[in-house]
């Protein structure tokens, strides 16, 4: 049984970075997709952009294109997610999930537990 | 993109009932690629129900999933206690894929 478990919560200044991981335990890493989306307070789940482990080439949502990267190290297990220039929109629940079909357009199964990061000076 | 609304927004219900559950897509979806995931609070999302009406491993009878076009519904036949939670729904037929708002289940 595949299952993800993130890093924990963070708290970051405007215009930094934020790193997120994913560790996976299960089944054959290399061949899933990852992926990972976020959900802002009053928002809606929103899709960034996933990888698969073995091919190491990243898809990125255009919301996020630039600010974004996914990276995957397979000799762990563990899936990344880097976000650059935060701003205080950026504070949201961020996800990693497993997808099954074309990275956004995807069924998503399972889920990581979420990591909380909040941008405030 | 495809913009998902779901209705209502609280459902009010006692344990024993049932619930329905309504998400409405503009346009349509593709090939009904449809899914329901449930959210309690502090954990994580749990998929329910994908390509409309296939019940994901483990997932109890109960719940059943249903619809095409634009109307799907997610029927949830006997409330029990732990079903008391958020659930939204996602089409993946077009790119981008995307969310509905969510129907937030509680207790009457």
């Amino acid at each position: 049984q595949v299952h993800l478990v993130q890093s924990g919560a963070e708290v970051k200044e405007p215009g930094s970075s934020a790193r997120v991981s994913c560790k996976v335990s299960g089944g054959t890493f290399s061949t899933y997709v990852i992926n990972w989306l976020r959900q802002a307070p009053g928002q809606r789940l929103e899709w960034m952009g996933g990888i698969i482990p073995a091919f190491r080439a990243p898809t990125y949502a255009q919301n996020f294109q630039g600010r974004l990267t996914i990276t995957a190290d397979e000799s762990t297990g563990t899936a990344y997610m880097d976000l650059s220039s935060l701003t205080s929109e950026d504070s949201a629940v961020y996800f990693c999930a497993r997808g099954y079909g074309n990275y956004g357009n995807s069924w998503f199964d399972p889920w990581g537990q979420g990591t909380q990061v909040t941008v405030s000076s | 993109e495809t913009v998902l609304t779901q209705s209502p927004g609280t459902l009010s219900l006692s344990p024993g009932e049932r619930a329905t559950l309504s998400c409405r897509a503009s346009p349509s979806v593709t090939n009904t690629y449809l899914a329901w995931y449930q959210e309690r609070p502090g954990q994580a999302p749990r998929l329910l129900i994908y390509d409309t009406s296939t019940r994901a491993a483990g997932v109890p009878d109960r719940f059943s999933g249903s619809g095409s076009g634009t109307d799907f519904t997610l029927t949830i036949s006997r409330l029990e206690p732990e079903d008391f939670a958020m659930y939204y729904c996602q089409q993946y037929g077009t790119a981008p894929g995307t969310f509905g708002q969510g129907t937030k289940v509680e207790i009457k």
